[in-house]
């Protein structure tokens, strides 16, 4: 069955370097992916999404690239800072809008 | 984009008991869905709530457990029903806008004691 995967060990970043989290999918190809931030007690928002032919995205501080031959995606936050605290989503579609979610990564901006 | 708002934003239950948990949109979505999100868990798909039809379930999950109902194309609820310690979780509604993002309610904490 199709799967996707973060590692959901914690990630504690020194301010101002990059955070990288990784997100892999398994036994299907999905037409884009999401990455998605949630704060404690809070809903996920939405960040950015990328489509398999698209190899990266930018907004801001945040990059997303996409590599189909791995089955993996890449999400970096540059300049970190402690107000990126919180834990970032991987979500892929399977059907009629649905989405699944990978279990998520925290990130601890330390400053 | 969406605002949405769920009710209530948390909740200590008896077990046996019945939650029900509401979920307005601001708009007018197509479809709506409900998460479950379990301690130290992703969230994981419950139901999509379909207007004017039953709600369609995940595997795993059934309707005496969950039902659903989506009187209109704006509001949804989850019911909780005969609850467990094991209900105990983060309930989550969202809608989609189109292929671009989901929007979420900020989600029901649920403690069944």
């Amino acid at each position: 069955s199709q799967k996707i995967e973060q590692n959901s060990e914690a990630l504690n970043i020194q301010e101002g370097k990059t955070a990288t989290l990784t997100c892999n999918y398994t036994n299907y190809s999905p037409a884009y992916l999401q990455w998605y931030r949630q704060d404690p007690g809070r809903g996920p928002v939405f960040l950015l999404l990328i489509r398999e032919n698209e190899k990266e995205k930018r907004k801001e501080r945040l990059k997303v690239t996409f590599d189909t031959t791995l089955k993996q995606s890449l999400f970096h936050i540059t300049a970190s800072q402690p107000a990126d605290s919180a834990t970032y989503l991987c979500a892929s579609p399977y059907g009629n809008n649905r989405l699944a979610f990978g279990k998520g990564n925290q990130v601890v901006v330390i400053p | 984009s969406a605002v949405i708002s769920q009710k209530p934003s948390r909740d200590i239950c008896q077990r046996g008991t019945s939650l029900t948990i509401q979920c307005q949109v601001d708009s007018q979505v197509t479809m709506m869905f409900w998460y479950r999100q379990q301690p130290g868990q992703s969230l994981t798909l419950i139901a999509t709530a379909n207007q004017g039809s039953e709600a369609t379930y995940e595997s795993g999950f059934v309707i005496d457990k969950f039902p659903i109902s989506r009187p209109n194309l704006t509001f949804s609820t989850l019911t909780v029903s005969n609850m467990s310690p094991e209900d105990s979780s983060i309930y989550l509604c969202s809608a989609p806008t189109g292929l671009s993002e989901a929007f979420f309610g900020q989600g029901t904490r649920l403690t069944v004691v």
